[in-house]
Formats: C-alpha cells, structure tokens, sequence
C-alpha cells in the first residue's frame, strides 16, 4: 500500500521569507500523481500544486514551487515570499494511476509571522 | 463558476443515528469521492461514484453507503453512528481524465454524542 509521510508535524517562517514543506511517498508504481493541498482554519481543503511523475520538470504556481526527486520519491513544497495568508495545514498526496483513491500525509501546520 | 458545495455545515447525532450528508460537484465535474477527516489527521478515503455506481471504496464499514444521483450530484449516509465517526466528511468533485484532479468542499462537521 501506498504511504506518504510529512515529517514536519510544525513549521513557522516569517512573512517575505522562503519556506519548504518535505514529503516523501512510498510506492511500486511508475504512474502516479502528486499534490499538495492547503488547508486554512476555515477548513476548505485548497489545491496548491500538482506533479506528474513522467514529467521531469518540476511544477510551479506562482509562489509555490516543488522538488520532485523521483528516484529519492520526495516532493518538497517550497514557498516564496510567505504571506500571512499562507498560515495553514498542508497536506502531501498521493494518487496512483488508475486509482481514485487521494492518500494523504498527516499534514505539516504552517505560521507566517508578521 | 460554482464550486464544491456541501451541507449541512454543522450537525450534532446521537449514538445509533443515521446521517445523510450532501454534495454538489463543481461545474463540470462528474465524480465526486467522499474523505473522513479525524481531528489532527489526513483525510481517509471513504469511496467515489461515477456514473451513479460506486466504483472504488476505502477501508471503512458498510455502515457507511452512498449514493450519486443523475445531476453528479451525492450523499453519504452513516448508519448506527459511533462516538468515532465524529469527524470532518470531506467531498471532492473531479472529471474522469487522466489525473482525476479532485477540489474540495468546505466539509460537514459531524459530531456524535
């Protein structure tokens, strides 16, 4: 069975610096997918970002950008230029190819301080 | 463009009550998948219907049953709710596509005394 960890229970940077979230999944497969979703105290699970896994190039939106390292199976989320708007849980996940089952980490919480 | 929507936002039960919750997809979208998300944890996958059939479930008991009606719309229904079913129920609407991107709702808190 698919498992991903996030081993960062906690996290917290100030507000214009750069932060990374770790992630790292566990599976046979070759086609997959992953996400990184954000959840804020008003609860409504939010994507971020999607990867891929037959796409080399790392994914990016804006802000926030990955580092996919397929062969270490680790998806970092890093995020420019923290606003206060960002404090929330973030959520790793995994889907598999075929599947349609989203497998999720325990969350990472961030706080942007001012 | 509407988004995921679910209600009711809040609800209290009883022990050995049934529960229906309810879940408009996004615009579009003709899957939708249901998560349990306990206090401090990840959501868990409960199942997704497409097509008005359930076409994959997660680890949970029969208790828990759905339902997808013609307009992709969806229920979840819980049967002799336990003290442990208290949770955050998470939908997700997706198109049948190649990633099967899922956006989610804002959740029903439901808690069971």
């Amino acid at each position: 069975a698919q498992t991903v960890t996030q081993s960062q229970p906690e996290m917290s940077v100030q507000e214009a610096e750069t932060v990374t979230l770790s992630c790292t999944y566990d599976t046979s497969e070759s086609n997959y997918y992953l996400f990184w979703y954000k959840q804020p105290p008003s609860r409504q699970m939010i994507l971020v970002i999607r990867q891929e896994a037959y796409k080399q190039q790392n994914a990016t939106e804006n802000r926030f950008s990955v580092n996919f390292q397929k062969a270490a199976k680790s998806f970092s989320l890093k995020i420019s230029d923290s606003q206060l708007g960002d404090t929330a849980m973030y959520f790793c996940a995994f889907k598999q190819g075929g599947s349609e089952k989203l497998v999720f980490g325990k969350g990472t919480k961030l706080t942007v301080n001012p | 463009d509407a988004g995921v929507t679910q209600s009711p936002t809040h609800l209290i039960k009883t022990r050995g009550q049934q529960v229906t919750l309810r879940c408009s997809p996004k615009s579009g979208h003709d899957t939708v998948s249901w998560y349990q998300q306990a206090l401090g944890q990840g959501p868990q996958f409960i199942f997704q219907y497409y097509e008005e059939e359930e076409r994959q479930r997660g680890n949970f008991p029969d208790r828990f049953s759905g339902h997808q009606f013609p307009n992709y719309s969806s229920e979840l229904n819980v049967n002799a709710l336990l003290l442990g079913d208290s949770a955050l129920y998470l939908c997700a609407s997706s198109l049948e596509d190649r990633t099967g991107t899922q956006y989610f709702g804002p959740g029903t808190r439901l808690l069971v005394l």
